[in-house]
């Protein structure tokens, strides 16, 4: 089974402070991404990577960057947390085609005081 | 841009009965893919169902079935013998054919509740 490791469950952070969330797949995808779940938003993605050290803006890449140093290992950073970041955070991951399924990570529920 | 909407933000259902999930979407292209994922409660996302949009014929998973109305821009999910298990936040999904890197577009989800 494809898995996919969302470093924390539950995360606690202040204004101001600089966040990584990390993300690890295990089934050698080209593809990973990074979400944002609000409810009665739906998900919305923040920014993809095709291919180690490329990364493409999503819909809403304001206040977040990226890394991807490692084909397995996508980290979302947010540079100076705000409290309009309080979400869920979902990292996915999947082959390189577009009919290809992605496989999501349990999710990171960040909350920034 | 491509937009995806679930019209029902909550539904509800009896044990063994039949509900159906409404999805419509807007696109240009010709070229793309369908998906419907469920989220169960405190759970990971996981893909119910994927249906291409070359093919006419309506994709099934075991009680899970699409009705795929390419003219419409509609792809509504029926569950059949509804179970406890299914209980679960829906979302819809949208990828473009092309050289999208498989970028989904999500609807808003709709929480399906699967009462005893």
């Amino acid at each position: 089974d494809v898995k996919v490791t969302q470093s924390s469950r539950y995360l606690v952070k202040r204004t101001g402070e600089k966040v990584f969330l990390e993300c690890v797949q295990d089934m050698d995808h080209e593809n990973m991404f990074w979400y944002r779940q609000d409810p009665g938003l739906g998900l919305r993605l923040i920014y993809f990577s095709y291919d180690v050290k490329m990364k493409e803006k999503g819909d809403i890449p304001e206040g977040y960057s990226v890394s991807r140093e490692k084909k397995e290992r996508f980290s979302l950073i947010l540079e100076s947390a705000s409290t309009n970041q309080t979400s869920m955070y979902l990292c996915a991951s999947s082959f390189g085609t577009s009919n290809q399924p992605q496989h999501f990570g349990d999710g990171t529920r960040l909350s920034i005081l | 841009a491509q937009t995806v909407t679930q019209s029902q933000p909550e539904m509800s259902v009896q044990e063994a009965e039949t509900v159906t999930l409404s999805c419509t979407y807007d696109t240009s292209e010709n070229n793309y893919y369908l998906f419907w994922y469920k989220q169960p409660p405190s759970r990971q996302m996981i893909l119910v169902i994927r249906q291409e949009a070359y093919k006419q014929q309506n994709a099934t998973e075991n009680r899970f079935s699409v009705n795929f109305q390419k003219a419409a821009k509609s792809f509504s999910l029926k569950i059949s013998d509804s179970q406890l298990g299914d209980t679960a936040m829906y979302f819809c999904a949208f990828v473009d054919g092309g050289t999208s890197y498989g970028k989904l577009t999500f609807g808003q989800g709709t929480i399906l509740t699967v009462h005893p």
